[in-house]
């Protein structure tokens, strides 16, 4: 969905080195959220904020921290990044309003490879 | 806790035919979500279709509907005239109406389409 961009669309890094993921969106939603996808297996939640103040952890939120500058933009940091931590990553938004039953729109994926 | 299962790692289907991709799920909670995502090769997850528990009407999108047995706890996708297009993995997916955190995919379902 090009109202929810991601950058970088890809990275390589080593072990040891600080990493950022940027997320944007322009749909105007206040819910933000970061996955991991790792072959063979569906997302897994890292963080979500719900809106500029409110960031919580998800399922595996260890190794990772998150920013939300701003309504449209919310980062995923992995401050020293590991081997293990090679996956996609994605960005989503949603809508609060219970008639959208809460629907994700993803962006288009980061692919993260640590070396 | 709340799991979702594919059981179908991969299934082939041939031009205009039809195809049902089964699902089924975990819980203990009486509302929520169910979705349906699409993720082709360029690893863009696509939202394909979403029901609420609540509804007990099946929905349909198009050529895309859903056999939602809310007591067997099952929700299956059906495609109708398939396209070559529909070729993807499909990943389906469960989320709390109360617990924002607890969105669950399962592992997938890769769906090839024979011109």
């Amino acid at each position: 969905d090009a109202d929810v961009t991601q950058t970088p669309r890809n990275r390589i890094t080593k072990t040891g080195k600080r990493i950022m993921l940027e997320c944007s969106q322009t749909k105007g939603h206040d819910r933000m959220y970061w996955y991991r996808q790792d072959p063979g297996l569906g997302l897994r939640l890292i963080y979500y904020s719900f809106d500029v103040k409110d960031i919580n952890k998800g399922e595996i939120s260890d190794g990772y921290s998150v920013s939300r500058q701003a309504q449209a933009k919310f980062s995923l940091s992995l401050e020293s990044a590991i081997p293990n931590q090679t996956a996609l990553y994605f960005c989503a938004t949603s809508d609060r309003t219970r008639e959208f039953g809460d629907t994700q729109y993803f962006g288009p994926g980061t692919r993260l490879t640590v070396l | 806790a709340q799991t979702v299962t594919q059981s179908q790692p991969e299934m082939s289907v041939q031009e205009a035919e039809t195809v049902t991709l089964s699902c089924t799920y975990d819980t203990s909670e009486s509302d929520y979500y169910l979705f349906w995502y699409k993720q082709p090769p360029s690893r863009q997850m696509i939202l394909v279709i979403r029901q609420e528990a609540y509804k007990q009407q099946n929905a349909t999108e198009n050529r895309f509907s859903v056999n939602f047995q809310k007591a067997a706890k099952s929700f299956s996708l059906k495609i109708s005239d398939s396209q070559l297009g529909d070729a993807a993995m499909y990943f389906c997916a469960y989320r709390s109406a109360l617990y924002f955190n607890k969105f669950y995919f399962g592992s997938g379902t890769k769906l090839n389409v024979k011109p």
